[in-house]
């Protein structure tokens, strides 16, 4: 495996259910990040980990529970979603995420539909 | 608030030149980068820009002015494929990257 995978890519639930995503980068890469992209609107980012440490936050709801293990894998643990949580979500890795140059590689995504 | 401004769907004919501008507000900055992806795929890094001026890749350009927080991605030749969304992107004096809601560009025969 190259880059940045993530799974499943597409996933169903109902509200009251507990699901994961995963995703795992094989880049040699230092910092992780989870983004929400809704049709229409711009990339929404959720959490950052550097260096397996959360550095970021961004006011999501507890519904959403991230996981950084090790740098190579981050997951996503969801539970009680609402509709209007159906998205893409998008991971994403980069060298490091303090730097000025500091390219991010998307993985494919998981395609989220809440019921 | 933090902002980044790009049109919402923009149509060019193959063969053509089109260019896809961005105009950001931001708390800081620390570069600008464009992406493309095409629909159901990820986003893939396109270009950055930290200084002022041009930078050239391929059939792909993408210009910044930072005093007046303008960027523009220029496509030449355009092909069939050349069909996708393109995302502008800021990093901010965080190191945190705000992005634009993305220019869906269809290009026509």
């Amino acid at each position: 495996e190259t880059g940045v995978t993530q799974t499943p890519r597409h996933l169903v639930m109902g509200m009251t259910n507990k699901k994961s995503l995963k995703c795992e980068q094989h880049l040699g890469h230092n910092a992780m990040y989870w983004y929400k992209q809704s049709a229409k609107k711009p990339l929404e980012l959720m959490f950052v980990y550097n260096f397996k440490e959360q550095t970021e936050n961004n006011s999501v709801p507890s519904r959403f529970s991230p996981e950084c293990p090790n740098s190579s894998h981050l997951f996503l643990h969801l539970h009680t979603l609402q509709p209007e949580d159906s998205a893409l979500y998008l991971c994403a890795s980069s060298p490091d995420g303090t730097s000025g140059y500091n390219e991010q590689f998307f993985g494919p995504g998981t395609r989220l539909t809440v019921l | 608030g933090q902002n980044i401004d790009q049109p919402t769907e923009m149509t060019a004919t193959e063969g053509a030149i089109v260019q896809i501008n961005c105009t950001y507000q931001t708390s800081g900055f620390n570069g600008l980068f464009w992406y493309q992806q095409h629909a159901g795929e990820a986003p893939t890094f396109l270009s950055y820009n930290v200084l002022d001026g041009l930078e050239e890749k391929g059939r792909f350009s993408s210009f910044l002015s930072r005093s007046k927080g303008y960027s523009y991605l220029l496509l030449k030749e355009l092909q069939m494929k050349d069909s996708a969304s393109y995302l502008c992107a800021v990093r901010d004096s965080n190191y945190q990257l705000i992005w634009g809601a993305g220019t869906k560009l269809i290009i026509k025969p």
